[in-house]
């Protein structure tokens, strides 16, 4: 069974500073699909990345960049030069598909970051 | 566009009720998604449509009734609920329900049942 564990429930740092956000997974399957979404007190969820099982290059885009480690099953997400706006719940999910057709999203219990101005 | 629009924002209902939670996306998604979100937890999933036919049921009790009368559309119609059914309903689209497609989420419905 998939299970998406993120360690940290909640953290706060001073504006400005970096941050990173854990996340671990488990799955036995070797296609798989991991996404970050971010929820604003106002509670949508918003999609921030998704990476698949088979590329392993991190990724930045703007402040935002992401350490995918296939050997520690590992997607974590860090923010650099954080600002008051990056206060959310950050959640980390899971897909993977052992029967076609039968997907679903494991969600990660969240992070909940703020940010200290 | 990636907006998934869900109306009411909010909904308070008694417990004899009847009320309907409204969903609509206009990217061509083919699938649907219902969430439940009770606080301080993450989304739960309760039923997707996929191509307008219902392809999960989370075991879902009965007092919720999905509904997807076009590929836009997706209804959630509620009836005789309970006081922990309060929660924040969220509806979600995708391109496609396979693993590889992200998940667009609307902005949800905040119920409470008195």
């Amino acid at each position: 069974a998939q299970k998406v564990t993120q360690a940290q429930t909640e953290i706060s740092v001073v504006e400005k500073e970096d941050v990173t956000l854990d996340c671990v997974y488990e799955t036995r399957d070797t296609t798989y699909y991991l996404f970050w979404y971010k929820q604003p007190p106002s509670g949508e969820l918003v999609f921030l990345i998704r990476r698949n099982s088979f590329d392993e290059q991190n990724e930045i885009s703007g402040r935002y960049s992401w350490n995918f480690q296939k050997s520690t099953s590992s997607f974590n997400f860090t923010i650099t030069a954080s600002q008051v706006v990056d206060s959310a719940v950050y959640f980390c999910a899971l897909s993977e598909d052992p029967n076609f057709g039968n997907e679903k999203l494991t969600f990660g219990t969240g992070t909940r970051l703020t940010i200290i101005p | 566009d990636t907006e998934v629009t869900q109306t009411p924002k909010h909904l308070v209902m008694g417990m004899t009720n009847k009320k309907s939670l409204k969903c609509e996306q206009h990217m061509g998604h083919r699938a649907m998604y219902w969430y439940k979100q009770k606080a301080k937890k993450p989304p739960e999933l309760m039923f997707v449509y996929s191509y307008e036919k219902l392809s999960i049921n989370e075991s879902v009790p009965s007092r919720f009734s999905p509904e997807c009368p076009n590929s836009s559309l997706l209804n959630l119609h509620l009836h005789a609920l309970q006081p922990e059914d309060s929660a924040l309903y969220l509806c979600a689209s995708s391109y496609g329900q396979t693993v590889s497609y992200e998940q667009y989420f609307g902005p949800g419905t905040r119920l409470t049942v008195t």
